[in-house]
């Protein structure tokens, strides 16, 4: 089966640093994402890991650690247009890569 | 660039009748997604196109959901008849089609049966 836990809810402060967590259990792994939803709109990818370790991208960093099934996401430098949620979602087995999604980790940041 | 594009972006219909949403890929996508978004949930996807070929559709609940991709391009998902549980929206997305590519989402179609 497929399992992806991240928090439901988090609040950090605007200029501030947050890491939201992921973990996951899944039949077949290739690569995990992250994807920030805005309400109303669309996911919009922010970022991939396919191999452990650290990938950055400007403010934005994710973690990978395939062997404890364990990622995060962290947010440098705090913006409010940073409110909105948070995707991980994980692919893999065989020929079909279609994501499996958690349930979003809704972050709210105060001034 | 354009992106992924998806009409309507709105529908209202009552239970048991029938919809039809329509998907433009990524010019060049040979991979296309279809996901359905319940509120306060993430993304589950519903089909995979290869193409013009499926190549997962184990989500997809054939009694009254059926898709297509003629000519590997656009793509259409109905649902007939519909029930109150299938209001959420429907995201449309799409790949360049290698391993672990990025895929690109629609703004979605927001559905609401009642």
């Amino acid at each position: 089966g497929q399992n992806i836990d991240q928090p439901t809810e988090m609040t950090a402060t605007e200029g501030a640093i947050v890491q939201i967590n992921c973990t996951y259990q899944t039949s077949g792994f290739n690569g995990l994402f992250w994807y920030q939803q805005h309400a109303g709109e669309a996911p919009t990818f922010l970022s991939y890991n396919v191999l452990d370790g650290l990938e950055e991208k400007g403010r934005f960093s994710s973690f990978l650690s395939r062997s404890k099934g364990y990622s995060y996401l962290l947010l440098k430098e705090l913006q409010m247009k940073d409110s909105a949620s948070y995707l991980c979602a994980v692919t893999g087995g065989g020929g079909a890569d279609g994501l499996t999604f958690g349930k979003g980790t809704h972050l709210i940041i105060q001034p | 660039e354009a992106g992924v594009a998806q009409s309507p972006r709105y529908k209202i219909i009552e239970k048991r009748q029938s919809v039809a949403f329509w998907c433009n890929p990524i010019s060049g996508h040979a991979t296309l997604y279809w996901y359905q978004q319940i509120l306060g949930q993430g993304p589950k996807l519903l089909i995979q196109f290869q193409n013009n070929g499926v190549v997962d559709d184990s989500q997809l609940p054939k009694d009254r959901f059926s898709a297509e991709r003629l000519k590997g391009v656009d793509s259409t998902l109905k649902i007939q008849p519909a029930k109150l549980e299938d209001s959420a929206v429907y995201l449309c997305a799409s790949s360049q089609g290698g391993f672990v590519e990025t895929q690109y989402f629609g703004p979605g179609t927001r559905l609401l049966v009642l």
